[in-house]
This record gives structure tokens, C-alpha cells and sequence, in this order.
């Protein structure tokens, strides 16, 4: 396995629930990515945390609200979603994340989320 | 703007046959480029990367990847296709705005089909 666990893998939520999912790296990174993956759409990159302080923000709505409290695990909370954020939801981290680096990213195995 | 190209949904080829991916891309400056490979409920799995020098890059899994700047293009490759290949393939660029964060920009991906 890559190193970077997700939990939980499959999430079923209504509109009006709150959820948060869970991102943990046993790799000693120092960034950490959350992407959102829909069928036939390239990898939507939506933060990028790098030593625990957040540089990207890829015009994500409000409703997703990230959360990055140490290098080793990365949050993304839920509330009030859309049908349309149904997705997989994949965690991913590198060594950084900084403009001069060109480190490969680890990928976890992704939370599958359904809201209805 | 930078982006990724992969023209092929779907590739689709025998057993003990070569294989390859195509992948083509636009960025400004040197491009740094990935191959990925992602499995059924799995997460992405880094496979071979080019930075700099011999344009033939070794990678995991028996795979290989031809950088061709002229052509702008990044091909993944295999002599013999394994019935275990089959999977989703991603290709990616590196986005580099001198000190930004480094982002990866991700293609839509092909599905390799490898027939017994």
C-alpha cells in the first residue's frame, strides 16, 4: 500500500447532514492534496496543505471546509452538499509541495461518497 | 495554459502484445511528467516520472515512457502486456508558477484493457 490511509471508504449522506472524512500519511510528508474524482472528468485538485498551513484553494465552495492540524493528517468536512458532490474523494500527499519541487504524490485509497 | 491530453478512452489490446497510452501536453517552460495507474477501488499509484535527461524513463510494473518535446508528447509503453495491467491510466503535468504551489494537472485518463 502507498502509506496514505482514508477513512471511511464509502459515505452515504442527505443534504442537510454534517460528515467529515479523514486523511492519515505514515510517509513523513510534508503536503498534503485533497482531489475530487467524478467519472469521465480529469482530477479536480481542491487544497493543498504544505506544512500544515494551506497554499491552494482551487475555488472550492464553502460547504467543503478543509482542516490540516499536523503534516500527518488532513480533513475535509462536510455540510450541506449537493447531489452533484457525489464523487470519489481522494487524499494524497509528497514530500512538499513547494514551486521548486517535483516530488510524485501518494495517493490513498479514496472515500466514495454519495449524497442524496 | 497548461494541460493534459490522453485522446483515447479506452485501449484495448491481446495478451503478450506491446501496449501503449498516448498522452500529449501543453505548459510553458520544462514540462515535469507523470505516468499514474489506478486499480478498481484503489487509490492512484505513481508509475515513472521524467524531469531532465535520457527521454526513455523506467518505471514500475515492466512499464517505460517516452518524452518527445518536439511532439509534446509523453507515451506509456509496455513490450507485453500482462492480463493484470488492465486499469485506469492518468497522465499528468507539473503546473510551475515560479514559488507557487506545485500542482499536478491530471488528464481524464485511459482504460487499458488487456484480453487473456
Amino acid at each position: 500500500e502507498t502509506g496514505v490511509t482514508q477513512t471511511p471508504r464509502h459515505l452515504v449522506m442527505g443534504m442537510t447532514n454534517k460528515k467529515s472524512l479523514k486523511c492519515e500519511q505514515h510517509l513523513g510528508h510534508n503536503a498534503m492534496y485533497w482531489y475530487k474524482q467524478s467519472a469521465k472528468k480529469p482530477l479536480e485538485l481542491m487544497f493543498v496543505y504544505n506544512f500544515k498551513e494551506q497554499t491552494e484553494n482551487n475555488s472550492v465552495p464553502s460547504r467543503f471546509s478543509p482542516e490540516c492540524p499536523n503534516s500527518s493528517h488532513l480533513f475535509l468536512h462536510l455540510h450541506t452538499l449537493q447531489p452533484e458532490d457525489s464523487a470519489l474523494y481522494l487524499c494524497a500527499s509528497s514530500q512538499d509541495s513547494r514551486g521548486a519541487s517535483y516530488n510524485e504524490q501518494f495517493f490513498g485509497p479514496g472515500t466514495r461518497l454519495t449524497v442524496l | 495554459a497548461q494541460s493534459v491530453a490522453q485522446p483515447e478512452d479506452q485501449v484495448n489490446v491481446a495478451e503478450g502484445n506491446p501496449l501503449t497510452v498516448k498522452c500529449t501536453y501543453s505548459v510553458s517552460g520544462n514540462p515535469y511528467l507523470f505516468w499514474y495507474v489506478q486499480y478498481p477501488n484503489r487509490g492512484l499509484q505513481f508509475l515513472l516520472k521524467y524531469i531532465t535527461g535520457d527521454n526513455l524513463v523506467k518505471g514500475s510494473y515492466g512499464f517505460e515512457a517516452e518524452f518527445n518535446k518536439s511532439q509534446t508528447s509523453f507515451h506509456l509503453k509496455k513490450p507485453s502486456a500482462l492480463v493484470s495491467d488492465s486499469a485506469l491510466y492518468f497522465c499528468a503535468v507539473r503546473s510551475y508558477y515560479g514559488g507557487a504551489t506545485n500542482k499536478l494537472i491530471f488528464g481524464t485518463g485511459t482504460l487499458l484493457a488487456v484480453q487473456p
